[in-house]
């Protein structure tokens, strides 16, 4: 067990809907992340986090959005959903921003847009 | 950006042999490089990481060695057991200004032990 929680584990829902995933991260971790995990592409990185604000982007599209509440825990919204936007969407933390800093993964929400 | 490519995809080994998993990547400013192995329905876990200014790093049967003037980086697991079998990622921290701590993956290797 990492420490890092996610929920749901599984999410089904059909095309154009929103959800909502969410993570609450270790305990005294300031850092947050969101990876994309597909058969096609792997595991890619979406957004970091870091103390509530806003670090670093990747990949992310424009109808994904992030947030870090001041109990650190995270949000990342999905909007107009596709069939493409079924995948494995983990969350990650560190201590902070820094690089070598380990990074705890979550389990996981599994996302099923049909 | 930062690219970074893994081979090979699959790995089939028996029981008590090695097995070497291989990446190169792209952005020479690149000075941090995990690998994080992933077990079926779970996330990945870090098992092993190199920082740029060490060639070679060991714990127990899994060593990574870098080699920064060729941008490659290879993990090796020596008498693998088969509770090694799973998806072995690669990554790198782009040097990107902002991008401090997002690590860049490769596609990963799906390792299987055979008994």
């Amino acid at each position: 067990d990492s420490g890092v929680t996610q929920t749901p584990k599984h999410l089904i829902t059909a095309t154009g809907q929103r959800v909502t995933l969410r993570c609450s991260p270790r305990s005294g971790d300031l850092s947050v992340y969101w990876y994309q995990q597909s058969l096609d592409q792997g595991l890619q990185f979406l957004i970091q986090y870091y103390n509530g604000e806003e670090r670093a982007k990747g990949n992310i599209l424009e109808r994904f959005s992030a947030q870090q509440f001041p109990d650190l825990h995270s949000e990342l919204n999905l909007s107009s959903l596709e069939l493409g936007d079924s995948a494995l969407y983990f969350c990650a933390s560190s201590r902070d921003s820094a690089a070598y800093n380990e990074q705890f993964f979550g389990p996981g929400t599994r996302l099923t847009v049909l | 950006g930062e690219n970074v490519e893994q081979h090979p995809s699959t790995l089939s080994v028996q029981e008590g042999d090695s097995a070497v998993i291989k990446c190169t990547y792209s952005d020479s400013a690149s000075n941090y490089f995990p690998w994080y192995k992933q077990e079926l329905g779970k996330g990945p876990q870090l098992i092993i990481d190199i920082r740029s200014n060490v060639g070679e790093k060991k714990d127990q049967r899994i060593a990574v060695t870098l080699n920064k003037t060729a941008k490659h980086f290879s993990l090796h697991i020596t008498e693998t057991q088969p509770e090694d079998s799973a998806v072995y990622f690669c990554a790198a921290v782009p040097s990107l200004r902002g991008s401090q701590g997002n690590l860049i993956f490769g596609k990963g290797t799906k390792l299987s032990v055979k008994p």
